[in-house]
């Protein structure tokens, strides 16, 4: 089966700075998904990036982009300009492309925000 | 290690039945999620539970209900299911509800 693993269970970055959450995953198939889910105090899961397996070119959203290391199987988040509303859990998470249905969840890191 | 492990992994109902979905959390965790993921959606909160009380309360339809017992295992009771119902619910456990949380595989739930 699949595991993604975030071996950052806490983080803090200085506002206005940058900070990169790693995550790693192991699969064995070729066609997946990657996502960055971010988790605000409601617990609500909001999607900040998401990547195909299939493209090099690494997924940016404004002040989010990820290094996506196919080989390595490395997907980390870089969140620049950090802002006090970037304060969250963050999950790494992958699909895939095969099934499509099955979702595997890292189990999150903790970004604080320092004013 | 152990894992949280969500029963059953599929599902399948018609429209207006019941369905029950279980959590079993890692042990030791007393932190229970539910999360429901439609189609092509992001994950929705819908409840959980701290030491077998109701934590937090999210987009949580009134026809379902759930609770944590005194194992920790938590159930999702959802009833009067609709088409729309049809999603991946997902379970997570946590020690206490400041920590990481470990999913579950996720129950598929299809509705017809």
């Amino acid at each position: 089966a699949q595991t993604v693993t975030q071996s950052q269970p806490e983080m803090s970055v200085q506002e206005a700075e940058t900070v990169t959450l790693s995550c790693t995953y192991d699969t064995s198939e070729s066609d997946y998904y990657l996502f960055w889910y971010k988790q605000p105090p409601s617990r609500q899961m909001i999607l900040v990036i998401r990547q195909e397996a299939y493209k090099q070119q690494n997924a940016t959203e404004n002040r989010f982009s990820v290094n996506f290391q196919k080989a390595a199987k490395s997907f980390s988040l870089k969140i620049s300009d950090s802002q006090l509303g970037d304060a969250a859990m963050y999950f790494c998470a992958y699909r895939s492309g095969v099934t499509g249905n099955q979702f595997y969840f890292g189990t999150g890191t903790s970004l604080t925000v320092i004013p | 290690a152990a894992g949280v492990i969500q029963s059953p992994r599929h599902l399948i109902k018609e429209k207006r039945e019941t369905a029950t979905l279980k959590c079993y959390p890692i042990p030791r965790h007393d932190t229970v999620y539910w999360y429901q993921q439609g189609p092509g959606q992001d994950p929705q909160f819908l409840i959980s539970f701290y030491e077998k009380m109701q934590s937090d309360k999210g987009s949580i339809p009134d026809r379902f209900s759930a609770q944590q017992f005194s194992d920790y295992h938590s159930e999702l009771n959802m009833s009067s299911l609709e088409l729309g119902d049809s999603a991946l619910y997902f379970c997570a456990s946590s020690l206490g509800q400041s920590r990481g949380y470990t999913f579950g595989s996720g129950t598929r739930l299809t509705v017809v």
